[in-house]
């Protein structure tokens, strides 16, 4: 697999549930991003990693979201009590230093 | 403050027809770089090309041509002949290394349908 890969491509939830999405990046590719995109907008940054560590969070992430990426390899974002306002495609992207940066297809999510 | 501006909302032209999507960027810093992304209805957005900020050489890529004026800040992406594979949404976007992030900033977006 040369891609990155997201799972699962469709949520759908009921609101203030938990859900939890995961990435794996491309192999080698020690920085990993996530962003949120929203109908008819661009996608907008929400947190980055070096290797395991986070390094930036953009004030779109509220204390209901956290994200990690244990051991530097793939990464997990879960999203706590769930609200309507949730509801979007969360990107994935992964690149090798400071290289253009591969997506993954996605994670669409709907909270009901 | 960064910022990119796509003014395009949508754009429909008939097959073979060339077409620009224009992209104006903002940024305070003198070394970034500037990206074209295409997003099918899959929802996976395929790179299509990196200028970092000290080359304003203009690009061409089969159809694809990029024209990178920094006097007007701005980012335009040709298509030439026009195909309907080419119907997509298309991101430009704004990096900066500043941070150490690389993060990018996205615009809006430019719809694009291309009719047989």
């Amino acid at each position: 697999d040369t891609g990155v890969s997201q799972d699962p491509r469709h949520k759908i939830t009921k609101r203030g549930q938990n859900v939890t999405f995961r990435c794996d990046p491309i192999s080698e590719h020690n920085r990993l991003y996530w962003y949120r995109q929203t109908l008819g907008q661009g996608p907008e940054f929400l947190t980055y990693f070096q290797n395991e560590a986070q390094l930036e969070k953009s004030r779109l992430l509220s204390d209901r979201f956290s994200a990690e990426r244990p051991k530097g390899s793939f990464s997990t974002l879960e999203i706590q009590r769930t609200e309507q306002g949730d509801s979007a495609m969360y990107l994935c992207a992964s690149s090798p230093s400071d290289m253009e940066a591969f997506f993954g297809q996605g994670t669409r999510l709907t909270v009901v | 403050a960064q910022k990119v501006t796509q003014a395009q909302t949508e754009i429909s032209v008939v097959e073979k027809e060339d077409v620009t999507l224009d992209c104006v960027y903002e940024t305070r810093d003198t070394t970034y770089y500037l990206f074209w992304y295409k997003q099918p209805p899959s929802g996976e957005l395929v790179f299509l090309i990196r200028r970092n900020s000290f080359d304003e050489q203009n690009e061409i890529s089969g159809r694809y041509s990029w024209n990178f004026q920094k006097s007007t800040s701005s980012f335009n992406f040709t298509i030439t002949a026009s195909q309907v594979v080419d119907s997509a949404v298309y991101f430009c976007a704004l990096s900066e290394p500043f941070s150490g992030t690389y993060k990018y900033i996205f615009g809006t977006g430019t719809r694009l349908k291309v009719l047989a």
